[in-house]
Formats: structure tokens, sequence, C-alpha cells
């Protein structure tokens, strides 16, 4: 069964220290998207990509944060110097065009102490 | 911007009973989709709506894409308790919007009392 896979589930990180969080899309799909999730919210928009572009960044946080997706490997979200504000789950989906069904990983869980 | 209002945020019903929520937007949306996210897990699509006045059903669950294409609902019916988690609506908004950026609500909570 080749869904979206995610790694690592749960990542924990002190102040400061960089958080790295990867996404395997599904099998033929070349289009990842970035959310993030809070506690009792809905998933909100960071980042689209395609093979080695960055599509669209425009839910992003200027600092800290980074998102890259290799003609090689999996999809990274990079958070450097990471602070309590960070804690959320980040979820990765992936689709195989621009206008098709965005299916979703299970998430990681960044806890930042 | 674009904002998802969803009801009721959270519900506790008896098995067997049906549920229905609803999501409704001041924008219109191309796409409504459905999903369920269960503790500890991403979120799972149950339905997909493209047309307006578009309605379909998945098992015991049957969706609607409003006329307005600002608002889409969801009925359950005959829950059982497996039915428990909270269900988002997504908003696939027009093309100059960005068709890709999801646009969720902020959930309803179901809780199933056996």
């Amino acid at each position: 069964n080749a869904g979206v896979m995610q790694n690592p589930r749960h990542l924990v990180r002190r102040r400061g220290q960089e958080a790295r969080l990867r996404c395997s899309p599904m099998k033929g799909h070349s289009h990842v998207y970035w959310y993030r999730q809070l506690p009792e919210e809905g998933l909100k928009f960071m980042v689209y990509l395609q093979k080695e572009n960055i599509i669209d960044e425009s839910g992003m946080p200027k600092e800290r944060f980074s998102a890259e997706f290799p003609k090689e490997g999996p999809s990274i979200l990079r958070i450097q110097q990471v602070v309590r504000g960070d804690s959320a789950a980040y979820f990765c989906a992936s689709s195989g065009g621009q206008q098709e069904t965005q299916y979703f990983g299970p998430g990681t869980r960044l806890l930042v102490l | 911007g674009q904002q998802l209002n969803q009801s009721p945020q959270s519900m506790f019903i008896q098995e067997g009973e049906d549920v229905s929520m609803n999501c409704t937007s001041s924008s219109i949306f191309n796409t409504w989709l459905w999903y369920k996210q269960d503790p500890g897990e991403g979120p799972v699509l149950l339905i997909a709506l493209y047309k307006a006045g578009e309605l379909t059903s998945n098992g015991r669950l049957t969706a609607q894409f409003g006329i307005t294409r600002k608002d889409s609902f969801l009925n359950i019916s005959a829950s059982i308790p497996s039915d428990v988690g909270i269900y988002f609506c997504a908003g696939q908004p027009p093309h100059t919007s960005g068709t890709y950026k999801y646009i969720f609500g902020t959930g309803t909570r179901l809780k199933v009392l056996a």
C-alpha cells in the first residue's frame, strides 16, 4: 500500500534546535503540499512543491522555515531554531496534478520543549 | 481571506442516530471535500463534490454541494461507535486563488455513545 509516508511520526526538539520533517508522496504523485495543524484547529496551507520547484510558499513563515522536494528522495520541511510556537502537527499531502485530490500522510507531531 | 465556518463544533450522539454537520463560507469554492481525522492520524478523504447542487453518497455518508457554492453539508445515517473522530470540510478555491490551497474548516468533533 504505497500511501503518503511521513517520518518521523513524533519529533521532540529543544528551543533553538533544527527540525527536519520528511514526506514521501504516493507512488506516481509529483505534487506535494505541506500543512500545519494546531490543536483544536483545521489544517493551514504552508507550501506547494513539485519536483525541484517551489510553486507557492505563501503560507510559510518568512523566517526559519524552508521546504524542498529534490529530484530524488522525499520532500523535506525544515524548521531552524525552533521555538515553542512551532509545536504542532505537520501534514504532507500529495496529488497527481495541481487540481487533483490531495491524499494526506499520517503527520509528524513536533513538540518543542 | 477565505474562511470556512463549520458547525457544530462538537456533538455527542447515541449509537444509531443520524448526524448532520455543515460548512459555510462567504466565498465560493470550486470543490468541496469532506475528510475524517482519527486521533494521531492524517485526514482521510470521505467524499468529494465537484458541481453546485451535487449530492453524493458513500455508504452511510451523504454530502451535498450547495447551489450558491458557498456551503456544503455532510450527513451520517445510523451512526456507529467507529464514526467517532473529527470531520473536516475543505474547500478548493477558484483558479485565481490557487486551486491547490485547500481551505479547511475547524472541524466537528463527533462522539458516539454506545
